[in-house]
């Protein structure tokens, strides 16, 4: 166990909703971070938070926004859905950025899969 | 633009056997991380080893060591002594020092530990 929660595991939905994924970083890491994994692009970076500031966007879709609250949870949110956003979406956390020592905690995912 | 690239789609191994798992990645940079995940059927990702390229020493963890070559920008995983839990699938990750929002991913190497 990794110590990073996701919520849900599994979320059907369907084209055109909107959703939201929810994470819980280990304890005492302030940094989150949101993958997505398809078949098709595979591993990607969308965004990172470090103590509720954005601090990076990678290949994050306009349709796709993320934030993290006080309490160091994150939650992306993903609107007007299309057939290729079914992914799997990972959330990551570590314990600050610039760190020689940096490791990333990996969550076990939320498969979304739009219908 | 940095890439990984896993030129295996799926290997396997029978059980107790060694296997290696190939990485070649691109790259301008002189510090950077170079990274092994697991990913099992739980669908988490879970980090196995970790090497610094400043670092001449290959990283050992266990049954799993790497052979680091950084003029042939190469970096292989070996599993020794392969279990059957060793099924997954296996992405090599590059990492800029200072930079974790880069983390990129390969595509990945599916193994399957026969008994």
């Amino acid at each position: 166990d990794s110590g990073v929660t996701q919520t849900p595991k599994h979320l059907i939905t369907a084209t055109g909703q909107r959703v939201t994924l929810r994470c819980s970083p280990r304890s005492g890491d302030l940094s989150v971070y949101w993958y997505q994994q398809s078949l098709d692009q595979g591993l990607q970076f969308l965004i990172q938070y470090y103590n509720g500031e954005e601090r990076a966007k990678g290949n994050i879709l306009e349709r796709f926004s993320a934030q993290q609250f006080p309490d160091l949870h994150s939650e992306l949110n993903l609107s007007s859905l299309e057939l290729g956003d079914s992914a799997l979406y990972f959330c990551a956390s570590s314990v600050d950025v610039d760190s020689l020592k940096e490791k990333l905690f990996f969550g076990s995912g939320t498969q979304l899969s739009v219908l | 633009a940095q890439t990984v690239t896993q030129s295996q789609p799926e290997m396997s191994v029978q059980e107790a056997e060694t296997v290696t798992l190939s990485c070649t990645y691109d790259t301008s940079e002189n510090n950077y991380y170079l990274f092994w995940y697991k990913q099992p059927p739980s669908r988490q990702m879970i980090l196995v080893i970790r090497q610094e390229a400043y670092k001449q020493q290959n990283a050992t963890e266990n049954r799993f060591s790497v052979n680091f070559q950084k003029a042939a920008k190469s970096f292989s995983l070996k599993i020794s002594d392969s279990q059957l839990g060793d099924t997954a699938m296996y992405f090599c990750a590059f990492m800029k020092i200072w930079n974790t929002d880069k983390l990129i991913f390969g595509t990945g190497t599916r193994l399957q530990v026969f008994p």
